[in-house]
């Protein structure tokens, strides 16, 4: 156990719709990293938030977005979801964005 | 761009045997980390190794060793005394020192045959 949460499990939908993903990071870490893994595109990075700013964007579509709350959890939306977008969804979280990531679980997103 | 490439997408190896998973990066930075990461079938990612760019002995944990070849770009990872709980997928992935973004290889899937 790494210590991050993310939530729910699993999340099927359709597509057009609209979703949100939540991540807790372990105690004491004020970074979180958002990533996709699909079959197509392998394991891209997303986001970074650092204790409730954004740090850094990777290869996020203009359809998602993120926000880390003052408790430091942060969430996943993803919006006008097609079916492209069906992938496992991680969570990481580290102390500083020197230090190692620590994963979650994932969401497995299914857009049907 | 920073790349990372496994040129294996699969590999086998008899238990209790060792084997070794290829990796090549390609930067123009001098300093930054280099990790191996495995994804069992519960899809959870776990850090197995991890290895500074200005280190220049090779990383070990346990029976996991690397070989670090920083001229030549190359960070394989060697497991030795092969365990039916090492099959998985291993991804070789790099960062920046003060960067925030891992950028990952392709994956190796790894059996291990009793």
């Amino acid at each position: 156990d790494s210590g991050v949460t993310q939530t729910p499990k699993h999340l099927i939908t359709a597509t057009g719709q609209r979703v949100t993903l939540r991540c807790s990071p372990r105690s004491g870490d004020l970074s979180v990293y958002w990533y996709q893994q699909s079959l197509d595109q392998g394991l891209q990075f997303l986001i970074h938030y650092y204790n409730g700013e954004e740090r850094a964007k990777g290869n996020i579509l203009e359809r998602f977005s993120a926000q880390q709350f003052p408790d430091l959890h942060s969430e996943l939306n993803l919006s006008s979801l097609e079916l492209g977008d069906s992938a496992l969804y991680f969570c990481a979280s580290s102390i500083h964005f020197r230090d190692r990531r620590y994963f979650g679980p994932g969401t497995r997103l299914t857009v049907l | 761009a920073q790349t990372v490439t496994q040129s294996q997408p699969e590999m086998s190896v008899q238990e209790a045997e060792t084997v070794t998973l290829s990796c090549t990066y390609d930067t123009s930075e001098s300093d930054y980390y280099l990790f191996w990461y495995k994804q069992p079938p519960s899809r959870q990612m776990i850090l197995v190794i991890r290895q500074e760019a200005y280190k220049q002995q090779n990383a070990t944990e346990n029976r996991f060793s690397v070989n670090f070849q920083k001229a030549a770009k190359s960070f394989s990872l060697k497991i030795s005394d092969s365990q039916l709980g090492d099959a998985a997928m291993y991804f070789c992935a790099y960062k920046e020192t003060s960067g925030s973004r891992l950028t990952f290889g392709e994956g190796t899937q790894l059996t291990v045959n009793p």
